[in-house]
């Protein structure tokens, strides 16, 4: 049975750095053509694609944010983490994690955590 | 980035009629390899999405096959034979053929 979760804090001051975890189960990272992707969503508002990171290492980012952005993985505890420097009030979303196998089509996702960037 | 359009942005159906959306992409979606990256997900009201349909037409696990995609290139289809009352929620599409992949704006369907 595959499940994610996401994890972090519900509330970031702006100009903080942010750090999501998402702890899954039911595959592992270190499968070839596994990978792990992020999705944002603002209230009321269309899903965006953010980045995902490979059973190889690899890792891509969306464009508007590559700057402010890292994923990584740590296999040997089933998560990947995701970093967003220099948050602000627009950064307000729910956060998903979701597995994509071959990369591209997300099967599983986790239940969202809502992050609120506000001082 | 690729911009991905879908139409209508909202939908009311009476129960047990089709429903159809419409989705265009600014590219085409056909790669090299053959297949077309299109997806369709549904997120039901205050539920994360969920996968609908792959590479344009291929059913996820235990999606009901009322559900049906079609399309090529740049124009798509979600087509749903008789809507039911589960099917309320917004639809979006999805393109996996360039990083970054995109959604599109979503569908808001509910019922007449």
């Amino acid at each position: 049975q595959v499940t994610l979760r996401e994890s972090g804090p519900a509330l970031v001051r702006p100009t903080q750095t942010l750090t999501l975890t998402c702890s899954f189960s039911g595959f592992s990272l270190s499968t070839s053509g596994m990978c792990v992707t992020w999705i944002r969503q603002p209230p009321g508002k269309a899903l965006e694609w953010l980045a995902r990171v490979d059973w190889d290492g690899d890792e891509h980012h969306t464009t508007s944010l590559k700057t402010r952005l890292t994923i990584s993985k740590d296999t040997s505890k089933n998560q990947v983490l995701l970093t967003m420097t220099n948050v602000d009030p627009v950064d307000t979303a729910t956060y998903y994690c979701a597995r994509a196998v071959g990369g591209r089509e997300a099967d599983y996702w986790g239940q969202g955590i809502l992050v609120t960037v506000s001082s | 980035d690729i911009v991905m359009t879908q139409t209508p942005l909202s939908l009311a159906v009476t129960l047990g009629q089709p429903a159809s959306i419409s989705c265009k992409s600014s590219q085409s979606l056909l790669h090299s390899d053959g297949k077309t990256y299109l997806y369709w997900y549904l997120q039901k009201p205050g539920q994360s999405p969920q996968l609908l349909i792959s590479e344009v037409s291929r059913r996820f696990s235990g999606v009901p096959d009322r559900f049906s995609g079609s399309g090529s290139g740049t124009d798509f289809t979600l087509k749903i034979s008789r809507v039911e009352a589960e099917d309320v929620g917004t639809y979006y599409c999805m393109q996996g053929i360039l990083l970054p992949y995109t959604f599109g704006q979503g569908t808001k369907l509910e019922i007449k």
